[in-house]
């Protein structure tokens, strides 16, 4: 069965600079959540969108933001990158109204 | 605000013991319950859940109930393989706005099993 694609899987950036992260939802899976995972942490939730909208907001910094596409599909885009900010980067999906979410492999953010 | 409070590890155990990992939570309304595994550097994988008072999730041997008097909903397993080493998630999900079914997670339990 097809599952969360998230790419790039690893990422290396220097402080300051930009990235953007991205997230494909499993087939016909209209609602997508971000998380973020610091090194031997639990992961946080960052945002969620449903059908292009965002649903909900969390722990965001004023740095990162994001949008949802009309495929369903999902970029994190982070800027000024901090060291703080070398975590894994969840993504998951799930279909509106369902609380099971589905999460991908995660891409693993380093700033140097 | 919504919580997940889990015992904290590392759990080390041998071959075929009983685990018990403990999860309580707060919550302002009526929240599902999951556990999620993550083996050494992968992503999470949903293990179980339970969505109303009572209900038992279950999968691969592991087994929690739904206990809304104590607010629980411990992990267990009756007898452990080395291949179950990993870190385990209690997480719950409330219904808000519209799709929103964030997770709020615990800590994590780092469960080692030894052959």
């Amino acid at each position: 069965a097809a599952g969360v694609i998230q790419s790039p899987r690893h990422l290396i950036k220097e402080k300051r600079e930009t990235a953007t992260l991205k997230c494909y939802p499993i087939p016909r899976h209209d609602t997508v959540y971000w998380y973020q995972q610091g090194p031997g942490q639990d992961p946080q939730f960052l945002i969620s969108f449903y059908e292009k909208m965002q649903s909900d907001k969390g722990s965001i910094p004023d740095r990162f933001s994001a949008q949802q596409f009309s495929d369903y599909h999902s970029e994190l885009n982070m800027s000024s990158l901090e060291l703080g900010d070398s975590a894994l980067y969840f993504c998951a999906s799930s279909l509106v109204g369902l609380e099971t979410q589905y999460f991908g492999p995660g891409t693993r953010l380093l700033v140097l | 605000g919504n919580s997940v409070t889990q015992m904290e590890g590392p759990v080390t155990l041998s071959e075929e013991a009983f685990l018990t990992i403990n999860c309580t939570y707060t919550a302002t309304g009526y929240p599902s319950l999951f556990w999620y595994v993550q083996y050494p550097g992968e992503g999470l994988q949903l293990l179980l859940k339970a969505t109303k008072a009572d209900d038992k999730g279950s999968n691969k041997g592991f087994e929690a109930t739904y206990r809304k008097e104590t607010t629980s909903f411990h992990l267990e397993k009756g007898s452990v393989q080395v291949s179950d080493s990993a870190v385990y998630f209690c997480a719950l999900s409330l219904a808000g706005g519209g799709s929103n079914y964030k997770l709020t997670f615990g800590k994590g339990t780092l469960l080692t099993v030894n052959p």
